[in-house]
């Protein structure tokens, strides 16, 4: 069966200080990967998604960067935090074919301070 | 372009009420429907979904029907308890697409 691995789960990190979360999938190949956020509140924001390794489609321009070197690895990565930063992150992969939804990671929950 | 709409929330109810959520949808082709729900410090979870007209998606006790002369996808569940209290999201999929679109999730409460 599919997982998705995404860590750290929590992680605290100071203005101005780099940023790597990393996301994996198990179990399937040629994924579609999804990094989301989502501030107070409820609302999901798609931050990047990649159909294959080093594809990399950006929705939102901003101060972070995502990058795939491997077919079932997805990064999120920022050189300089803001506070702005601040918010739950979610991976999530899907099939090739949308009609079967997305599984997400458990999330993780950065603080910048 | 597609685009999801919710009911606004929080909806608030008592233990073994009926609940409704409204979704309502706007897309080209034949999407799919889902429905996510989200507990409290956690990612999303798959919660059930319809893949074309008229298909019912069930898990858990909830429901929602595929209504594509509404345009519609409703969840529903006929007793709520406490452990339902969560943020719920319904989302459609084109079919040949790659990203999903998210309606803005409601959040429900249940009190005992």
């Amino acid at each position: 069966s599919q997982t998705i691995h995404q860590w750290p789960a929590t992680l605290v990190q100071p203005v101005g200080s780099p940023l790597s979360l990393e996301c994996t999938v198990e179990g399937t190949s040629n994924p579609n990967l999804y990094w989301y956020r989502q501030a107070a509140g409820r609302g999901l924001q798609l931050l990047f998604y990649s159909v294959g390794i080093g594809q990399i489609s950006s929705e939102v321009p901003q101060n972070l960067s995502a990058s795939r070197p491997q077919d079932r690895q997805f990064i999120l990565s920022s050189k300089k935090l803001l506070l702005s930063d601040s918010g739950f992150y979610l991976c999530a992969w899907s099939a090739r074919q949308g009609e079967y939804g997305y599984t997400f990671g458990s999330g993780t929950r950065l603080t910048v301070v | 372009g597609n685009s999801v709409t919710q009911m606004e929330g929080p909806v608030t109810l008592s233990e073994e009420a009926f609940l409704t959520i409204n979704c309502t949808y706007t897309a080209t082709g034949y999407p799919s429907l889902f429905w996510y729900v989200q507990y409290p410090g956690e990612g999303l979870q798959l919660l059930l979904k319809a893949t074309k007209a008229d298909d019912k998606g069930s898990n858990k006790g909830f429901e929602a029907t595929y209504r594509k002369e509404t345009t519609s996808f409703h969840l529903e569940k006929g007793s709520v308890q406490v452990s339902d209290s969560a943020v719920y999201f319904c989302a459609l999929s084109e079919r040949n697409g790659n990203k999903l679109v998210f309606g803005a999730g409601t959040i429900l409460r249940v009190k005992s």
